[in-house]
């Protein structure tokens, strides 16, 4: 089993719709959780961090984390052509260092004008 | 305030030589990591530097080495290059210490093996 797992997509959704992205991971003392977004050619931006149970909402975005079914989600309400990107999901694993991030292999969104 | 930076922003190297990678990190940062992401995947950990030593690594042999200098700034060498290294190289520098914290990422480098 990999360590965080995400559907590869491409997950494709009309524009105004709302978009919903999922990812699971194996390492139950987890604390933290990320959702980046990764253009063509780009390197990965942060968009949503979240620490405990429940929602976190910043403007369209809404990160849900339910640790007990080690499960965390990212939603887009009315979804842009902008939004079309790959949705990286990352979680800290505990272990030597400060800060280290696993990454699931992406989910490719496009939005449909 | 100044973000990570990275150099070169492209690389085409030959196979079997030697390659080193640079970053700067956020002002106020100790602490820098390496990622590896190869076409169609995500980031994969290299290792993780602060206070100028080694504080973590990933599953990468040993020809994967690193430095991290007294600035915090961090460079990445490949010796021996393979075909399989081709991947765009990322740098992400933090606060050590705050398990946790958010890492930001460089531009990254676009390293070819041909």
């Amino acid at each position: 089993q990999k360590e965080v797992e995400q559907n590869s997509g491409p997950l494709s959704v009309p524009e105004g719709a709302i978009a919903s992205l999922n990812c699971t991971y194996s390492d139950r003392v987890s604390q933290s959780f990320f959702w980046y977004r990764q253009y063509s050619g780009k390197s990965p931006e942060l968009i949503m961090s979240i620490y405990s149970n429940g929602d976190k909402e910043d403007g369209r975005f809404t990160a849900q984390l339910n640790k007990a079914s080690q499960y965390v989600s990212l939603l887009i309400r009315d979804s842009q052509p902008s939004d079309s990107a790959t949705y990286l999901c990352a979680v800290n694993v505990k272990g030597q260092g400060a800060q280290k991030l696993v990454f699931g292999q992406g989910t490719r969104l496009t939005i449909n004008p | 305030e100044t973000g990570v930076t990275q150099s070169p922003t492209h690389l085409i190297k030959t196979r079997g030589q030697q390659v080193t990678l640079r970053c700067s990190s956020q002002s106020g940062h100790n602490t820098v990591s390496w990622y590896q992401q190869a076409l169609g995947q995500g980031p994969q950990f290299i290792f993780q530097y602060y206070r100028e030593e080694e504080n973590g690594r990933g599953n990468f042999p040993p020809r994967f080495s690193g430095l991290q200098f007294p600035n915090y700034s961090s460079e990445l060498n490949v010796n021996a290059l393979e075909l399989d290294d081709s991947a765009l190289y990322l740098c992400a520098s933090s606060l050590g210490g705050r398990d946790g914290s958010p890492l930001h990422f460089g531009n990254g480098t676009r390293l070819t093996v041909t």
